[in-house]
């Protein structure tokens, strides 16, 4: 089945720990996306992706490092320069181009919470 | 800063109930609009979209939402909820000319009850 795939799923950090979130889709989209959710403010953008070894900050890319190596995986790494990092992460994935570009398919997320 | 307003946090109604929730954008341009919605337990999956054309979309489950550009507003209706519409629903914008980025609204925690 194609999709998008998050892991972990739940993942406990230490304080001062940097850590990296894995993002994998087979759905051969173009571009990839990192969102964060938090309860009362919906998804913020963190970091996309429209091409394979290029990428943008987003509006919350401070205290997070992406890389797209390829075309099917784009990990997000959460720094301990984060200032607060426990969240609910979301990947996401769309293609560029066709009548079907302006949809993005989401992952099912990864938890992250920092002790 | 462009941007994107649900207004109801939370909404409460009995099965059967219309249901109507708002979205409004800041975006001065041409847009593309998007109502997402989060089950509980599931992922983010799309309930309709509006590109062009009729300003009155139809989507998946019996949700339809119209686009006002004289009002900014993409607001999203169903006639009768029922229990499995509990769920969050946000409201996405991101211009036609580019697609790159979309935005997202707070999101509605609608509650539906028997």
């Amino acid at each position: 089945d194609g999709g998008i795939t998050q892991s972990p799923k739940y993942l406990f950090r230490k304080e001062g720990q940097n850590v990296t979130l894995s993002c994998e889709q087979n759905l051969n989209h173009d571009a990839m996306y990192w969102y964060r959710q938090d309860p009362g403010q919906g998804l913020r953008l963190i970091y996309y992706s429209q091409i394979v070894n290029d990428f943008q900050k987003g509006d919350i890319a401070e205290g997070y490092s992406v890389s797209r190596e390829k075309k099917e995986s784009f990990p997000l790494t959460v720094t301990s320069a984060q200032k607060n990092p426990t969240a609910f992460y979301l990947c996401a994935s769309r293609w560029t181009s066709g009548r079907g570009s302006g949809e993005l398919f989401f992952g099912e997320g990864s938890r992250l919470t920092v002790l | 800063a462009q941007s994107v307003s649900q207004h109801n946090h939370h909404v409460i109604l009995s099965e059967a109930a219309s249901l109507e929730l708002g979205c409004n954008y800041s975006y001065g341009g041409t847009v593309n609009l998007f109502w997402y919605v989060q089950y509980p337990g599931q992922h983010l999956q799309l309930l309709l979209k509006y590109f062009s054309g009729d300003p009155l979309v139809k989507g998946i489950k019996g949700f339809e939402a119209e686009f006002i550009k004289s009002k900014f507003s993409f607001n999203l209706r169903k006639p009768s909820v029922q229990w499995s519409d509990t769920a969050e629903y946000f409201c996405a914008v991101t211009l036609f000319y580019n697609t790159d980025k979309l935005i997202f609204g707070t999101g509605t925690r609608l509650q539906v009850f028997p």
